[in-house]
């Protein structure tokens, strides 16, 4: 099983400033990673896809980028609608999926 | 316009059966794998399994396999996940989604409460 930890688990900032979140997982998934957006009271949100692929609809302010074990997603400038959790999730050894615990971002 | 449509908010009893649906519209139903997915109150997501509308092919996450049973009606564009004996640890929202390599299109989602 392919174990994916997110930190940090809060990430405290403001409108305007830059978020940096981190996915890490067990062993190697190349580039098979996505990363969801969900807000409270809503159904997770595809963001990013094969690790730096937005997916349709997303600004450009989410970028995705690693491969490996190691991937982040960058949100370049916050948005009052960017605070929220973040998930990322693994396909690599599908059809076993696995999610990471999530890291919520919050105003600081 | 893609969709997916869940079933309304449950209440049941420990120990009762729960059939819970996931209707898929404005794509070829039967070309997509479903997987759902649990949400604990105020925890993450957890992948439960996935099932392939066309031929009913079905694959669960060890951490389910055995708790629960995937189905589909083709005739009806839906899916279904059901137990046959709830506990109140399965008290969550289940989320059924479209998996296009990644889960793309999510239902509502449908809250699941046990309690006696």
């Amino acid at each position: 099983e392919i174990v994916l930890t997110q930190s940090p688990v809060t990430l405290s900032l403001s409108p305007g400033e830059r978020a940096t979140l981190s996915c890490r997982a067990s062993q190697s998934v190349s580039t098979f990673l996505a990363w969801y957006q969900q807000k409270p009271g809503q159904a997770p949100r595809l963001l990013i896809y094969g690790a730096h692929n937005r997916a349709t609809g997303i600004p450009a302010r989410f970028s995705g980028s690693g491969s490996g074990t190691d991937f982040t997603l960058t949100i370049s400038s916050l948005e009052p609608e960017d605070f929220a959790y973040y998930y990322c999730q693994q396909r690599r050894n599908w059809p076993a999926l696995s999610f990471g615990g999530g890291t919520k971002v919050e105003i600081e | 316009e893609v969709q997916l449509v869940q079933s309304g908010a449950e209440v049941k009893k420990p120990g009762e059966s729960l059939k819970i649906s996931c209707k898929g519209s404005g794509y070829s139903f039967t070309n997509y794998w479903i997987g759902w997915v649990r949400q604990m109150p105020g925890k993450g997501l957890e992948w439960m399994g996935l099932i392939y509308p066309s031929d009913s092919d079905t694959r669960y996450s060890p951490s389910f396999q055995g708790q629960v049973t995937f189905s589909v009606d083709k005739s009806n564009s839906t899916a279904y996940l059901q137990w046959s004996s709830l506990k109140a640890s399965d008290t969550a929202i289940y989320y059924c989604a479209r998996q296009d390599h990644y889960f793309d299109y999510w239902g509502q989602g449908t809250l699941v409460t046990v309690s006696s």
